[in-house]
């Protein structure tokens, strides 16, 4: 199994402030996905990175995979109270037995308050 | 477009009794799928997942099990449920040879 640590593990912030979250493993990814979850739901998939280096804007969430693919974040300009919820992060092994499966860490939980 | 369906939404069975978890996929094909389990809202433990009809591979010794008798078809099941297996439990499928996971709404479930 491939650990993923996610730091922080919560997360207190005010509206319109920025916030950064981070993902690392020792391990090499093929790719790695960032997915949010509220309350009661499931999580939803917000990006995917593939390549080293690569950086994505998903509107105020910007999310960068690490150079050497072992660590990637997320930051969020100008939060807002429903960016609220436990943003997960998940990588696909480079030499994976498990089918398609993905090893997911254990969240950062954001508050954004008014 | 592609929905996944879950249900019961939530449930309530006794220590010992016998659980089944049904989870459909509709609007593909031949979808990988998976079964989660998450507690106290962290991350998620992979239970189960499956690439094919019959096809199922276990990730962690437990007492429950899976099936897949249709292909967009994933059932959970445990002949007796253990006050350990309390939890939400998510259904995931991927297509094909992708690793972008899409879930259902889950099931909550609590053994008392």
């Amino acid at each position: 199994t491939q650990l993923l640590e996610q730091s922080p593990q919560f997360l207190s912030i005010q509206e319109g402030e920025n916030l950064t979250v981070y993902c690392n493993s020792s391990s090499v990814f093929s790719s790695l996905q960032w997915y949010r979850q509220e309350p009661g739901e499931g999580p939803v998939l917000l990006v995917t990175v593939v390549t080293g280096g690569e950086v994505k804007k998903l509107k105020r969430l910007t999310f960068q995979f690490g150079d050497a693919r072992k660590d990637s974040s997320l930051h969020i300009t100008a939060a807002q109270p429903g960016d609220t919820g436990l943003y997960l992060c998940a990588g696909a092994g480079v030499n994976s037995n498990s089918g398609y499966a993905l090893n997911f860490g254990k969240g950062t939980s954001l508050l954004v308050t008014p | 477009s592609q929905t996944i369906h879950q249900w019961p939404a939530t449930l309530v069975q006794p220590v010992g009794s016998p659980l089944s978890l049904e989870c459909t996929v509709e609007g593909t094909s031949n979808p990988n799928l998976y079964w989660y389990r998450q507690a106290a809202g962290r991350g998620l433990q992979l239970l189960f997942y499956s690439v094919g009809i019959g096809q199922i591979s276990s990730e962690v010794p437990q007492n429950l099990s899976a099936s897949r008798p249709q292909d967009r078809q994933f059932i959970l099941s445990s002949k007796k449920l253990l006050l350990s297996d309390s939890g939400f439990y998510l259904c995931a499928w991927s297509a094909g040879q992708t690793y972008e996971q899409y879930f259902g709404p889950g099931t909550r479930l609590t053994v008392t």
